[in-house]
């Protein structure tokens, strides 16, 4: 079992659609990251977040730590959005745990 | 600098050789992270240094991987004997915090590192 699990693994949209991104964990946490890997293999950092809810663009992630899960919503998926998504937690201690991503494809 | 920076971006050496793969991370960040990911898979943690604390080296593959960081700047990761299974894209990624990863992480554009 994973400590963090993403789904769905695989998800193709088409341009203009509201995407959902869903990322459980087990694990106790302080704080979880969203990250974006671009097909060049370059990751950014998309919002780090312990409570509540964040807001960049059209991207919007929400966190519930009382039930251990997380969403990243895009909005008016662009083909630019296509890149894998992937939720990381680190526990206490220093292991970091990293969903397995979520490889999103936008089709114009 | 502006950004995390990683060097070389590229690294291919023969299969026993020793490698050091270097990492600048953003002035002022105190916490400093490597990861790796080999082809067509997730992302592994391998070490993290917070401050002038001695790092966990439990994440690390083999006691051939080893890694330092002088202060709060520079970070080595350094790979003896090199193996094929070695290959992979080693990623470095810093943040400015106290916590155990509870700042945004800023990441370099990644060492890929094929071993023959």
């Amino acid at each position: 079992k994973n400590e963090v699990e993403q789904s769905p693994q695989n998800l193709t949209a088409q341009e203009g659609e509201f995407i959902t991104i869903n990322c459980s964990y087990s694990v106790g946490i302080s704080a979880l990251h969203w990250l974006q890997q671009h097909p060049g293999g370059g990751i950014v950092s998309l919002f780090m977040l312990s409570s509540g809810k964040k807001k960049h663009g059209r991207l919007i992630a929400t966190i519930n730590i009382q039930e251990k899960h997380s969403s990243l919503h895009i909005t008016a998926s662009h083909p630019r959005d296509s890149a894998v998504y992937i939720c990381a937690t680190p526990p206490t201690g220093n292991q970091f745990y990293f969903g397995t991503g979520t490889s999103l494809t936008v089709i114009p | 600098g502006a950004g995390v920076s990683q060097s070389p971006s590229n690294k291919v050496t023969e299969k026993g050789k020793d490698v050091e793969l270097r990492c600048d991370p953003i002035s002022g960040h105190t916490a400093l992270y490597w990861y790796r990911q080999r082809l067509g898979q997730g992302l592994e943690f391998l070490i993290y240094f917070q401050g002038n604390s001695a790092p966990d080296k439990s994440g690390l593959p083999s006691d051939r991987f080893s890694a330092e960081r002088t202060g709060e700047s520079v970070s080595t990761l350094t790979i003896q004997r090199t193996q094929q299974e070695d290959s992979a894209v080693y990623l470095c990624a810093s943040s400015f915090g106290q916590g155990y990863g509870s700042e945004k992480l800023f990441f370099g554009s990644g060492t890929q590192l094929s071993v023959l």
